[in-house]
This record gives structure tokens, C-alpha cells and sequence, in this order.
């Protein structure tokens, strides 16, 4: 079965640095995965995804992620933290698109003035 | 299209009683989940249909919830006799499986309160 094990369940980082969140996944197949971002009492938003082919994805608001097969991994990205990214980021999985979409128990990204 | 909607957004329950919430996914998405999340967590997938069928519940899933989609198109969720540790925001998403745009579409969630 496949599981995603996203590392620290909070994450600080100063306004203007580099935004990093961990996500790795266990897949018995190739994985569908993907970002999702939700705000204080909002729902869940896609940021981004990656499906087949290029392995950095490009997402909205400036964030990106990169799929690595060796790694296992899909790690999040963010080159200058806004304060307006404070919010909780789950990472999830899927053995392809027949299959169900598996979340994380998310980060929550806390952004320092 | 408005995108996932859910009726009710709150619900205040007293412990024993059963409930029913609903969900509108995106027109002509075939595909539906349900998922739950308590504070501080990940949404934990319940069940998912694809149209009219179910096609996986989660072996966590309580004996008492139960999930339908009759039409492919809207779907219930119910849970009898609830206890307090069903309290939790009950999320629905949709996504159009049969395309490569597979990527779920949430709704902004049942929020239920059991007292």
C-alpha cells in the first residue's frame, strides 16, 4: 500500500529564505503525487502535481517540486518565503489515476518577520 | 461550475443520534471521495466511489458510516449512533479520473461537532 511520511510537522522560516518541506512516499507502482496547500479555514488547494515526465514541477505561487525515483522523494520548494505562505502543506500519493489519493499528515509552515 | 459543495458546513449533534451530510462534486466528475480531518492532521480517506459504484472503504471505517452515490452523481454520507470521537471536518473531493487531470477538487468541508 502506499503511504507518504512528510518530515516535521512544522517548519519555520524567515520572510525572504528559502522554503523547504520534506515529503517522502512509498509506491509499489509509479506515483501520481502531489502538493496541497490549505489556509486558515479554507479548503484544501492544489499547488502543484506530478504526474509522468518532467520531474520538476512547477506550481502556483512561486513553488516548485522536484520527483525523485532514487529518492523516493518530492520535496517542496519555495526560493523567498511571503508571509502570505504561512499555512499547512500536505504532500500525497496515488498508484497512478485509477487509484485513491493518499495525504500526509502535513506541515504547517510558519514564515518569521 | 461552483466547484465541490457540502450541506451542511456545521453540524451539532448530541452522541447516539445518526447524521447525513451531503456533497455536489464538480459536474461530470466521475470520480468522489470522502475523507476526514481532525485538527493537526492529514485528510484520512474514508471511501471513494467512481460514478455509482463504490470501489474501496477504509478497513478503519467504523461499521457505522456508510457512503452512497445512487445516481454517479451527488453522495451521502451517514453515520449512526455518533460518538464523540466522530467529530471532525468531513471532506468531499472530486476529480475527472478518466482524463490526466487526476488531481482532486475539494469542497470546503462538514464541520461535526458531537456533544
Amino acid at each position: 500500500a502506499q503511504s507518504v511520511t512528510q518530515l516535521g510537522s512544522h517548519v519555520s522560516v524567515s520572510e525572504g529564505a528559502l522554503v523547504l518541506l520534506r515529503c517522502n512516499y512509498s509506491s509499489s507502482v509509479p506515483p501520481y503525487l502531489f502538493w496541497y496547500v490549505q489556509y486558515p479555514n479554507q479548503g484544501l488547494q492544489l499547488l502543484l502535481k506530478y504526474t509522468t515526465g518532467a520531474t520538476l514541477v512547477k506550481g502556483i505561487n512561486g513553488f516548485e517540486a522536484e520527483f525523485k525515483k532514487s529518492e523516493t522523494s518530492f520535496h517542496l520548494t519555495k526560493p523567498s518565503a511571503h508571509m502570505s505562505d504561512a499555512a499547512e502543506y500536505f504532500c500525497a500519493v496515488s498508484h497512478g489515476r485509477d487509484d485513491k489519493i493518499i495525504f500526509g499528515k502535513g506541515t504547517r509552515l510558519h514564515i518569521l518577520p | 461550475d461552483t466547484g465541490v459543495s457540502q450541506d451542511p458546513r456545521h453540524k451539532i449533534t448530541k452522541r447516539g443520534q445518526n447524521v447525513t451530510f451531503r456533497c455536489d462534486p464538480i459536474s461530470e466528475h466521475n470520480r468522489l471521495y470522502w475523507y476526514r480531518q481532525t485538527l493537526g492532521q492529514g485528510p484520512e480517506f474514508l471511501t471513494y466511489f467512481q460514478n455509482e459504484a463504490q470501489l474501496e472503504k477504509s478497513r478503519l471505517l467504523s461499521d457505522r458510516f456508510s457512503a452512497e452515490r445512487p445516481k454517479g452523481s451527488f453522495s451521502t454520507l451517514e453515520i449512526q449512533r455518533t460518538e464523540q470521537g466522530d467529530s471532525a471536518m468531513y471532506l468531499c473531493a472530486s476529480s475527472p479520473s478518466a482524463t490526466a487531470n487526476t488531481e482532486a477538487f475539494f469542497g470546503q468541508g462538514t464541520r461535526l461537532t458531537v456533544v
